[in-house]
């Protein structure tokens, strides 16, 4: 089942805005990951932020986590056209001795030059 | 480090068949991990292996199955193929690092059934 939710489904940015993608989920969780999908190609990974963090940095990304609400966003500052792809977050669910990542649908960015 | 890689790249199989996708991982990760993306219902985990051993199964019929190797390649096996297998087929291994675990993707395998 889907557990992560994004919102919004697509985006379609000018190079140079800010692109902001939110995610919401239903259970309790260890921590959450957000990933980066170029058209129809492996996953590269770009953010984990555990569940006793609020808000996480990398470059040019920005996540939040509020636990309270269950939902996570990402925001990508000053985007360029490479950040076109889908996004998506997944929430680590797992329990004692296993691991197990449950993705939302996703967000599909486009970023126009 | 060489990244998590999965061959074959591509693949067309017919209703029936049978066929068998292999995911080398990043060396010294011990886990591995099979996920399903289509378009209809995104990604749904199949399954995870840790040092040969199966320790978590997602919601899918016994048709799909899987091992893992002692050298931690592993392969994943699905039979009587059906339509609704067509599908993106990812493979990601993980690292034990500090409790929390980060994934890393292979390129995936795309099989079509027809």
């Amino acid at each position: 089942s889907q557990q992560g939710e994004e919102d919004p489904q697509a985006l379609s940015i000018q190079e140079g805005e800010n692109a902001t993608m939110n995610c919401s989920y239903k259970t309790s969780i260890n921590n959450l990951q957000w990933y980066r999908q170029n058209s129809g190609r492996g996953l590269v990974h770009l953010i984990l932020i555990r569940s006793n963090e609020r808000e996480k940095h990398s470059g040019r990304l920005r996540v939040t986590l509020d636990t309270s609400k269950k939902s996570s966003s990402l925001l990508i500052t000053a985007s360029r056209a490479a950040d076109t792809a889908s996004y998506f977050c997944a929430t680590d669910d797992s329990g004692a001795g296993s691991y197990q990542l449950t993705f939302g649908k996703g967000t599909k960015l486009s970023v126009i030059p | 480090k060489a990244g998590v890689t999965q061959t074959p790249r591509y693949l067309i199989k017919t209703r029936g068949q049978q066929v068998t996708l292999s995911c080398s991982p990043i060396s010294g990760h011990r886990s591995v991990s099979w996920y399903q993306q289509t378009p209809g219902q995104g990604l749904q985990f199949l399954f995870e292996y840790f040092s040969e051993t199966q320790r978590n199964k997602g919601n899918f019929p016994g048709r799909f199955s899987g091992r893992q190797f002692s050298n931690s390649r592993s392969e994943m096996n699905v039979s009587t193929l059906e339509l609704g297998d067509s599908a993106l087929y990812l493979c990601a291994s993980s690292l034990l690092a500090g409790g929390f675990y980060e994934q890393y993707f292979g390129p995936g395998t795309r099989l079509t059934v027809t």
